[in-house]
């Protein structure tokens, strides 16, 4: 089942944060982030895999509530490279990943 | 480097005409590859799981006779449009993750966007 994010989009000007939450209806074993520019691949930024875990890279940053089936994006001090749109996906059958309908970020300077 | 090597990049082509995109996996050998659809501002849906050696798993609404899906190879998947129509345009996407290990990421090909005129 397709997990669901929030916000849709975000405007932003360079320097704010934005948070993109992903839930899910059913019991999540992993979460994994991907961040797509247009007309290109998704480009993988992280996985989340145990209930409480937080993983960070740079200034953006992960939190995975497994009690509450819900990961959080944090995007700290936004810069214009941040701009895209990041999709959270959870795990289908096998290793297949089941993505949401993305969250759309626009950085402005 | 690419670990996922996906061609042609794009391809416009008439209606009726079928058409072949590849996916390579350059960095180890995969006995799953994954292929996405994506239209415009929408979500990357799964159409198929591509099975090294068997037949691939399609999924729901997904048709199977239209979206001929081979994988010959630990290393190499087709998917073949049949008799592509104009609603089938839309960017097609493979991806590869190690088998068995759900805690990797998925490393995508570049994708290939199809128009059918």
């Amino acid at each position: 089942q397709q997990p669901v994010q929030s916000p849709q989009a975000v405007i932003l000007r360079e320097g704010e944060d934005a948070v993109i939450n992903c839930s899910s209806s059913k019991a999540l074993y992993s979460v994994h982030w991907y961040r797509q520019k247009h007309g290109e691949a998704p480009i993988f930024l992280m996985i989340l895999l145990k209930g409480g875990e937080q993983k960070g890279h740079d200034k953006i940053s992960a939190s995975f509530n497994e009690k509450k089936q819900q990961s959080s994006l944090y995007l700290t001090a936004s810069q214009l490279s941040y701009s895209g749109t990041y999709f959270c996906g959870t795990e289908g059958q096998g290793t297949a990943l089941i993505f949401g309908k993305g969250t759309t970020l626009s950085v402005s300077s | 480097g690419a670990v996922v090597s996906q061609h042609p990049s794009w391809v416009i082509c008439k209606s009726g005409t079928s058409v072949k995109i590849e996916c390579r996996s350059l960095d180890f050998q995969a006995t799953t590859m994954f292929w996405y659809r994506q239209f415009p501002k929408q979500s990357l849906m799964l159409m198929a799981t591509s099975n090294e050696g068997s037949k691939a798993t399609y999924e729901q609404g997904v048709e199977k006779d239209k979206f001929l899906i081979n994988h010959a190879s630990l290393t190499l998947s087709t998917l073949t449009v049949t008799s592509a129509h104009p609603e089938d345009s839309s960017f097609y996407i493979c991806s590869v993750g190690k088998q068995g290990y759900s805690n990797q990421p998925q490393h995508f090909g570049d994708g290939t966007r199809l128009s059918i005129l």
